[in-house]
């Protein structure tokens, strides 16, 4: 089955720096990588995703890239904010099932003000 | 807020005991997954129920099982409760064929003593 690895387990940035979350997968059958946002008490909302045929993906702050040959993913998070502080999560499934994932382990990213 | 909703949000269990968790699915939504995040950890697959039928199951003995229902709503069912099920229990809603995004509910909260 596919193993998903995340790193770091945590992540302390400045308010206005940059974070990198990094993951690998195993399966190279993988064909779909959300990244998903946890907050304490919350169940986890997906941020950005992004599919096999795409390299890179960005949505204001936020950028997902994508090397299939590594089979490695990397969210990067630019102007930090406090709220951005929160459990981050990557994922790879395959086919079209976008509700199968198999998760990393998890990045716990604190924004200090 | 989803619009994925689980009941209850917390529980508390005796080893031994048997346990049901609900999930009310989006609306239009015809598949649900179902998740097991012990504390620390991310999010493990169960199984998922796509129109009332099993369409997938992780790493999980049989005393894990589940229902879905004519309207799409879920229940994940444990028996013979043992302290390792002491967890966050997720509920993901998806519209299978259309290869969209999963969408989580808030979680219940189990705990096994």
């Amino acid at each position: 089955g596919e193993n998903v690895e995340q790193h770091p387990s945590t992540l302390s940035v400045q308010e206005g720096d940059s974070a990198v979350i990094k993951c690998t997968y195993s399966d190279s059958a993988s064909n779909y990588f959300p990244w998903y946002k946890q907050e304490l008490g919350k169940g986890p909302q997906l941020i950005i995703d992004i599919r096999s045929n795409v390299g890179e993906k960005k949505d204001q702050r936020i950028a997902v890239t994508l090397n299939k040959t590594a089979k490695h993913f990397s969210l990067h998070i630019t102007e930090t904010q406090p709220e951005d502080s929160a459990v981050y999560f990557c994922a790879a499934s395959k086919g079209n099932n976008f509700n199968k994932f198999y998760f990393g382990s998890g990045t716990k990213l604190n924004v200090k003000p | 807020e989803t619009g994925v909703t689980q009941s209850p949000t917390h529980l508390i269990k005796t080893r031994g005991q048997q346990v049901t968790l609900r999930c009310s699915s989006q609306s239009g939504h015809n598949t649900v997954s179902w998740y097991q995040q012990a504390l620390g950890q991310g999010p493990q697959f169960i199984f998922q129920y796509y129109r009332e039928e099993e369409n997938g199951r992780g790493n999980f003995p049989p005393r894990f099982s589940g229902l879905q229902f004519p309207n799409y709503s879920s229940e994940l069912n444990v028996n013979a409760l043992e302290l390792d099920d002491s967890a966050l229990y997720l509920c993901a809603s998806s519209e299978l064929q259309g290869a969209t995004e999963a969408f989580f509910g808030q979680g219940t909260r189990l705990t096994v003593v």
